[in-house]
């Protein structure tokens, strides 16, 4: 069973810092998702990252994929206020299980002035 | 373009009675999938669907729950006889043809509480 584990589950950071939020998973993947989650909202879609050494950014979030380290990291540069949300990554197994996603339990970032 | 619609928003059944919860993919999108959100945990895998079809009902419970797309109308996702154990948010997502799960777009979610 495909077990997807972030940490940390908590986050408290200050506006202008940066940290990074990490996600396992116990076997192969073809394709890695991170989305957030902002409080009795929907998922919004992040990042997909498909393949080993895969790096996207959007404005102060980077994500990158380590297939071999079987590990997603989620880079937040100078946080801001707006960024306090819930971080979930979301694994896949196999281009016929796309879609078919195994979710960590998420990781609540909150970020103060 | 509207998003993925989902309703009702919030449901509140007592025990016993069923709950049939609604989600209209987006536009020109035929891949449907439902997940399960309870508090404080990620989203769980339920089922995936195309229209008329179900094509992975593997993370469904395999009683009381069930899901149809048919070929008009929205999917829905049915729990008959609820107990408090059902109480969660059920989310909807939906992908274009062709694109099965690339990126996923999902609803706002049904936030159903069984009393």
């Amino acid at each position: 069973e495909l077990k997807v584990e972030q940490n940390p589950l908590f986050l408290s950071m200050q506006e202008g810092k940066n940290y990074t939020i990490y996600c396992n998973y116990s076997t192969t993947s073809d394709r890695l998702y991170w989305y957030r989650q902002d409080p009795g909202k929907s998922l919004e879609s992040l990042f997909v990252l498909l393949s080993n050494g895969a790096v996207k950014q959007e404005g102060r979030l980077m994500a990158s994929l380590d297939t071999k380290a079987r590990l997603s990291t989620l880079h937040i540069t100078a946080a801001v206020h707006d960024l306090s949300a819930t971080y979930f990554c979301a694994v896949d197994i196999g281009s016929t299980n796309a879609g078919k996603s195994t979710f960590g339990d998420g990781t609540t970032l909150t970020v103060k002035p | 373009n509207a998003g993925v619609m989902q309703n009702p928003r919030h449901l509140v059944r007592r025990r016993g009675q069923e709950a049939r919860l609604r989600c209209s993919p987006m536009k020109g999108h035929s891949h449907v999938y439902w997940y399960r959100q309870l508090p404080e945990e990620g989203l769980k895998f339920m089922v995936y669907l195309q229209k008329e079809n179900i094509i992975d009902e593997s993370g469904m419970p395999k009683e009381r729950f069930s899901a149809e797309f048919p070929k008009e109308g929205p999917s829905i996702l049915r729990i008959q006889q609820v107990v408090r154990g059902d109480s969660a948010a059920y989310f909807c997502a939906s992908s274009p043809p062709g694109r099965r799960g690339e990126k996923l777009f999902f609803g706002s979610g049904t936030q159903l509480s069984v009393l």
